[in-house]
């Protein structure tokens, strides 16, 4: 079975510029998290969704992120404009929310360098 | 406080010791219970969930303690490849709690 995916692997760019990060979670499931990671502060949860809603985006560091998932197989975190201090490891992951002791899936990240 | 707190080590064990990490949480109506293991540069990937028994999964054994709120994870026969930093898990309610991560070093 085909974990979640995430595009692209590795993203470099200039200070300004838009960063938009896609995420294909496994499919039938319903909840959807959003992560960053870094050497300073760990893995810090930005935002998640059930069933394609955000229940909760109190991690989200500024109005210049935000994320969408338009349907069940797709979701998306687009950072505007991006900054330096952005540059982190972010990944996605997905769960079956029905039962509370499944784990959390993670895909492979996407590695954002902003210069 | 944070929701969940381990201890980030390192921890510097020889091959084939026996080596465990505690990790505590602060949500008594926490639901379920998991430890992660993360290489340098990689995903996090689910190593074992815990159950309220105490399970085991090969050389790794998981505990949990409701009543103190802590998890515990034990290694035996550790090997090179079990390097790695490992992390606790605590899901309340679908939204997923990590601790900062234990590092274990195994060397020769």
């Amino acid at each position: 079975d085909a974990g979640v995916i995430q595009s692209p692997r590795h993203e470099v760019t200039e200070m300004g510029q838009e960063v938009t990060l896609r995420c294909k979670p496994i499919s039938g499931h319903d909840y959807l998290f959003w992560y960053r990671q870094t050497m300073m502060r760990g893995l810090e949860l930005l935002i998640y969704f059930n069933n394609n809603v955000p229940i909760d985006d109190s991690g989200m560091p500024e109005d210049r992120f935000s994320a969408k998932m338009p349907n069940a197989s797709f979701s998306t975190l687009k950072i505007q404009p991006s900054e330096p201090r952005d540059s982190a490891v972010y990944f996605c992951a997905s769960s079956l929310g029905q039962y509370s002791n499944q784990p959390q899936h993670f895909g492979d990240g996407t590695r954002l360098s902003i210069l | 406080r944070k929701e969940v707190e381990q201890d980030p080590g390192p921890f510097n064990v020889p091959e084939g010791a026996t080596v465990a990490f505690n990790c505590t949480y602060s949500n008594s109506a926490s639901q379920s219970f998991f430890w992660y293991r993360q290489d340098c540069r990689k995903e996090p990937k689910l190593l074992m969930s815990v159950y309220s028994s105490g399970n085991e999964d090969g050389r790794f054994t998981a505990q949990l303690n409701r009543a103190s709120q802590y998890i515990s994870l034990l290694i035996r026969d550790s090997k090179l490849s079990d390097s790695a930093t490992y992390l606790c898990v605590v899901n309340n309610f679908n939204k997923f709690y990590f601790g900062s991560g234990t590092k274990l070093n195994v060397k020769p």
